[in-house]
């Protein structure tokens, strides 16, 4: 069974700060990782993923995310937001395996303050 | 344009009746899914079609039955409605069926169960 974890319900920042949006999943095999965006009354929209390779995967709009297989995570990153990046992100895994079903963590919130 | 249709966005039920939720993707794509999403559980993934057939169903419920009378039409039927079934439904597409595909979300209806 795979379970995906996003410890931080809900995180405040400045316009300019750097954030980080932490996901750890469970899974005993390969998976594929990847980030979703929500903004409010909209449906998702894709950020990144990852399978194999570079670690470091890019994304749309600055964003950009690490895998690490030793800590079971894959967290999401951008250097500079803008109030335009308030919404709620979301952290996916799938399996290769009949890997058609997004298994998504809780979410967390990204407030931008001016 | 949007690329995948959702209607109606905002649907209002008495329990006990039956609801369809429709849903067109004109991406091409030939894999859908409807994902639900409600206050009380994160997004959850529901049922997963490619080329018209059903391929994957984690939905414990025989009352939710999803359609696809054309291969970019995926509706879902719900039957015996309770409130309990109140929350957003997704509907997603890619191209291809395998984990690694990326999904593209609709904007959702929202269903209210009275």
């Amino acid at each position: 069974t795979q379970t995906v974890s996003q410890s931080d319900a809900h995180v405040t920042v400045f316009e300019g700060d750097s954030v980080e949006l932490r996901c750890n999943y469970s899974y005993g095999g390969s998976i594929y990782l990847s980030w979703y965006i929500q903004h409010h009354g909209h449906g998702l929209q894709f950020l990144l993923k990852y399978y194999s390779g570079n670690p470091v995967v890019q994304g749309v709009n600055g964003f950009e995310a690490e895998f690490s297989k030793s800590d079971s995570s894959f967290h999401l990153r951008k250097a500079s937001v803008h109030w335009s990046d308030s919404a709620v992100y979301f952290c996916a895994v799938s399996a290769p395996q009949g890997g058609r079903a997004l298994i998504f963590g809780t979410g967390t919130t990204v407030s931008v303050s001016p | 344009d949007p690329k995948i249709i959702q209607k109606p966005k905002y649907l209002v039920a008495v329990t006990g009746s039956e609801k369809i939720l429709i849903c067109e993707q004109y991406l091409g794509h030939n894999a859908m899914y409807w994902y639900r999403q409600s206050a009380k559980k994160p997004l959850e993934f529901m049922f997963s079609y490619s080329y018209q057939k059903l391929m994957d169903n984690q939905t414990a419920s025989s009352r939710f039955q999803p359609q696809s009378s054309k291969k970019n039409h995926l509706d879902l039927q719900i039957t015996a409605l309770k409130p309990d079934d109140s929350a957003t439904y997704f509907c997603a597409s890619s191209q291809g069926g395998q984990g690694d595909a990326e999904q593209f979300f609709g904007p959702g209806t929202r269903l209210t169960v009275l």
